[in-house]
This record gives structure tokens, C-alpha cells and sequence, in this order.
């Protein structure tokens, strides 16, 4: 099956620093990546398709600037968390599809727990 | 929107059978189930295409009711390897042809010896 890698798997920052979060395909070409916050027991809320070689398109109420998606390549998209706050703490999480179409399955990379002290 | 999923915790012993529901106010194109462990990715189970369409995987289950926009995963004989928490993920109708998800809050189902 399609593998999605996702790093790091966790992260530790101070106030005020930026992160960046990568999501690679690693056997497929993926056009469109998505981008998921997840609160402990919660659900996966979205915060932006990632499309490759255009902007990408946030949800209603995240941050355009605060949260920085560039999915540069095909099999390549990363999340930047700017100046981050103890706020910004969550699991962040990416899917792709091998198709960018309904009907398609989505495959998840392993998250990434951020800490922001 | 998000979709509804209910109950919100299972708890089962091992054999019993266990249903999860899923409803959307809007109307909708499609339904995706996941299942996540915890501290791992969402796992992919099944999609449901069309309106009264069910599909099994294993003893896993699930129906799509399009008319009603809900739609039921079915767990049967439960295993101890089916805890975790399962989320319904919806394409509604009008929306773009991204295959973009939006998730139900989940069900943690926990089962034990």
C-alpha cells in the first residue's frame, strides 16, 4: 500500500520559534495533501489542502499566515508553525491521496506532536 | 459541517457486536470510515459510494443510507485488535472533486477479554 512519512514525530519548542513539519509521499505522486489538527480525543479537524505548485487553501477560521503550507514537489508538503505559541500545542497529522478525486482512499502519515513551551 | 457520530465510547467484551452511526446535515456525496489507534495514523477501512450501498471487511460492516445522510459501521464478534477509535470522514455533494474529508468527532470503542 501507499506509504505517507511524516516528520518529526514529535517536537519540543520555545514560545515564539517557528517549526516546520514535513509529509512526503514515498511511492506515489500526490497533487493534493491535506493538513489535520487533532486535540487529545478529539477528532481530526482540517485545516488546509496542500496543492502542489499553488497556494494552498485553508479552512474557515485557521490562520493563513500562522500556519505556512508549501507543497514545493509532488511528493513533498511541509507545515510551518510561525512564532509558535503554547496554544499551537496539538498533534498535526497529513493525508494524501493517489488520486486528488472523491472515492479515494486516504493514507495518513504518523502525526507529529508539537510542544511549545 | 462536521458529521455526528454516536455513541461517543463502546465498551465491549470480546464476541459481542458493536454499531456506530454516523449523520450529516447536509447532503452527501460520500462516506469514509477510519480506524486510529492510539498515537498512530487513521487506518483506512472502507468507502460507501451510493445511497443504500453496504460493504465487509472482514467482520467489519457498514451501510450508507444516502436518503437519511447517515450512515452505520457494523462490528461483529469483536476482537480485541478492533479497539481504538473509529472516525467518519464525509464528502458532501457540491463540494470540489479534492477527495477533501470532514470528520466526525469519533467513537472510541474499547473491547476486552
Amino acid at each position: 500500500g501507499a506509504v505517507v512519512s511524516q516528520h518529526p514525530s514529535w517536537v519540543i519548542c520555545k514560545s515564539g520559534t517557528s517549526v516546520k513539519i514535513e509529509c512526503r509521499s514515498l511511492d506515489f505522486q500526490a497533487t493534493t495533501m491535506f493538513w489535520y489538527r487533532q486535540f487529545p480525543k478529539q477528532s481530526l479537524m482540517l485545516m488546509a489542502t496542500s496543492n502542489e505548485g499553488s497556494k494552498a487553501t485553508y479552512e474557515q477560521g485557521v490562520e493563513k499566515d500562522k500556519f505556512l503550507i508549501n507543497h514545493a514537489s509532488l511528493t513533498l508538503s511541509t507545515l510551518t508553525v510561525t512564532s509558535a505559541h503554547p496554544e499551537d500545542s496539538s498533534f498535526y497529522i497529513c493525508s494524501a491521496a493517489r488520486v486528488p478525486a472523491r472515492y479515494e482512499k486516504l493514507f495518513f502519515g504518523s502525526g507529529t506532536q508539537l510542544s511549545v513551551l | 459541517q462536521q458529521p455526528v457520530q454516536s455513541p461517543q465510547a463502546v465498551i465491549l467484551r470480546e464476541g459481542e457486536d458493536a454499531v456506530i452511526n454516523c449523520s450529516s446535515s447536509k447532503a452527501l456525496y460520500s462516506v469514509h470510515w477510519y480506524r486510529q489507534k492510539h498515537g498512530e495514523a487513521p487506518v483506512f477501512l472502507m468507502i460507501l459510494l451510493k445511497g443504500g450501498e453496504q460493504k465487509g471487511h472482514d467482520k467489519i460492516s457498514a451501510s450508507f443510507n444516502e436518503k437519511k445522510q447517515q450512515s452505520s459501521l457494523y462490528l461483529t464478534a469483536s476482537q480485541l485488535s478492533y479497539s481504538g477509535t473509529y472516525f467518519c470522514g464525509t464528502e458532501y455533494s457540491g463540494s470540489s472533486n479534492t477527495g477533501k474529508l470532514i470528520f466526525g468527532q469519533g467513537t472510541t470503542l474499547q473491547v476486552k477479554p
